[in-house]
């Protein structure tokens, strides 16, 4: 069956550090989003891309935050200059009718 | 605005029922979904139900969708010691298919 991968699994960083995340969404899908999840909370949409540009974003996704398609098959997502506030898992997801998620990257900010 | 709410807690029994609500805000939603989460772990597409639908049976899991009163459950027949997790219903929202979630309800099942 096909699914959505992530790497890594795990990251740390140190503040101010920039990461970058990575994702292969399913190959045939067209819509990719990132979401976050801050450990305890819900989870929360950061952007969708279609067509190789942002198609919505949300006021979480702000000018340190980027997101890629570099070939044709990732899409990453940028962090610029981390706080420790970003500590989080990072999921990735792609849809065409059902919208499927990637495992996760736990992202620890130090 | 957009928000899905959901009960925090549940607590069964293994081998019985478990019902999992939650209630939605964004009408024009065209799919409902239901993930599953255990610790540490990433999201499981459990099921979907499409707005058009009132009820959608999988195995051990039931849907129902309550349109009128933008209200969505989950039943879980037969409930394992496997089904522990937390379980987050979420509606697609806004023009590219977002998924808002709700804010997950944890199912502790007891031997």
């Amino acid at each position: 069956e096909p699914e959505v991968t992530q790497t890594p699994s795990h990251q740390v960083t140190q503040m101010g550090q920039e990461v970058i995340l990575r994702c292969v969404p399913i190959s045939n899908h067209l819509y990719f989003y990132w979401y976050r999840q801050i450990l305890g909370q819900k989870v929360e949409f950061l952007v969708s891309f279609y067509n190789n540009e942002i198609s919505e974003k949300s006021e979480i996704f702000d000018d340190q935050f980027s997101v890629e398609r570099p070939d044709g098959s990732n899409f990453t997502l940028k962090i610029r200059s981390t706080k420790l506030e970003d500590s989080a898992m990072y999921f990735c997801a792609s849809n065409e009718g059902e919208q499927y998620f990637g495992p996760g990257t736990r992202l620890t900010v130090t | 605005g957009e928000d899905v709410e959901q009960s925090l807690f549940l607590s069964v029994r293994e081998g019985d029922s478990s019902v999992i609500n939650c209630t939605y805000t964004d009408s024009s939603s065209t799919y409902l979904y239901w993930y599953k989460q255990e610790p540490g772990a990433g999201l499981q597409l459990l099921t979907y139900i499409f707005s058009n639908m009132d009820m959608k049976q999988d195995q051990r899991l039931t849907v129902l969708l309550n349109k009128k009163d933008k209200h969505l459950s989950l039943r879980i027949a037969d409930t394992q010691t496997g089904d522990s997790a937390i379980y987050f219903c979420a509606e697609e929202g806004g023009a590219t298919n977002k998924l808002i979630f709700g804010t997950g309800t944890l199912l502790a099942v007891q031997p």
